[in-house]
């Protein structure tokens, strides 16, 4: 089951701060957090797995709520290059499929 | 270097054309992947897999065919082309289950157009 992502698209000036989320209805094994910028290949960021462990990537960081089986990626202090489109992955267990949300769009403006 | 290399990167047929794409990796992962990506930008799995055993296949038309002659190296052969699989197929590598969790490595992309 695909995971749903929101919101479906953010606008933000440089330097503001933003949140995207992923919640799945199924028990999660591990979230993937990937961008893809327009007409390239998606580039992996973080994975997290159950555990509720947060990981940070310079000023992109992101939590796993195994609760409520959602995620959460941080971007702080947002620069030009963060635009493009975020994808959350799920995995309900190792090895399995890795499933990707609709996508979120951020577009970081001058 | 080039990690996951997909050839070729764009591809324009007619219908009911046979085309195959290839893939290969260097980095030393044991499973490969294909997915599709629409226009909405949907990214969905196709195949995968590991150590050249399929070990995962979606409701993907028989048209479809992958093909691994090593682990390194994933092919998609596609017959009878249909308009409806005008989309960008990316693959993508990593580690199994029996080896490190890491994130998933994805190729450049082949931009098919069937017209």
């Amino acid at each position: 089951q695909q995971p749903v992502q929101s919101p479906q698209a953010v606008i933000l000036r440089e330097g503001e701060d933003a949140v995207i989320n992923c919640s799945s209805s199924k028990a999660l094994y591990s979230v993937h957090w990937y961008r893809q910028k327009h007409g390239e290949a998606p580039i992996f960021l973080m994975i997290l797995l159950k555990g509720g462990e947060q990981k940070g990537h310079d000023k992109i960081s992101a939590s796993f709520n195994e609760k409520k089986q959602q995620s959460s990626l941080y971007l702080t202090a947002s620069q030009l290059s963060y635009s493009g489109t975020y994808f959350c992955g799920t995995e309900i267990y190792r090895g399995g499929k890795l499933i990707f949300g609709q996508g979120t769009e951020l577009s970081v403006k001058p | 270097d080039t990690a996951v290399s997909q050839t070729p990167k764009y591809l324009v047929t007619q219908m009911g054309n046979d085309k195959s794409i290839k893939c290969e990796q260097n980095l030393g992962h044991d499973t490969m992947y294909w997915y599709k990506q629409d226009s909405k930008k949907f990214l969905k799995i196709m195949f995968s897999y590991n150590n050249k055993e399929l070990i995962i296949n979606e409701t993907v038309p028989n048209r479809f065919s992958p093909k691994s002659p090593d682990k390194a190296h994933l092919n998609l052969h596609i017959n009878s082309l249909e308009l409806g699989d005008s989309a960008v197929y990316f693959c993508a590598s990593s580690h199994g289950p029996g080896q490190g969790v890491v994130g998933y490595t994805f190729g450049s992309g082949t931009r098919l157009t069937v017209v």
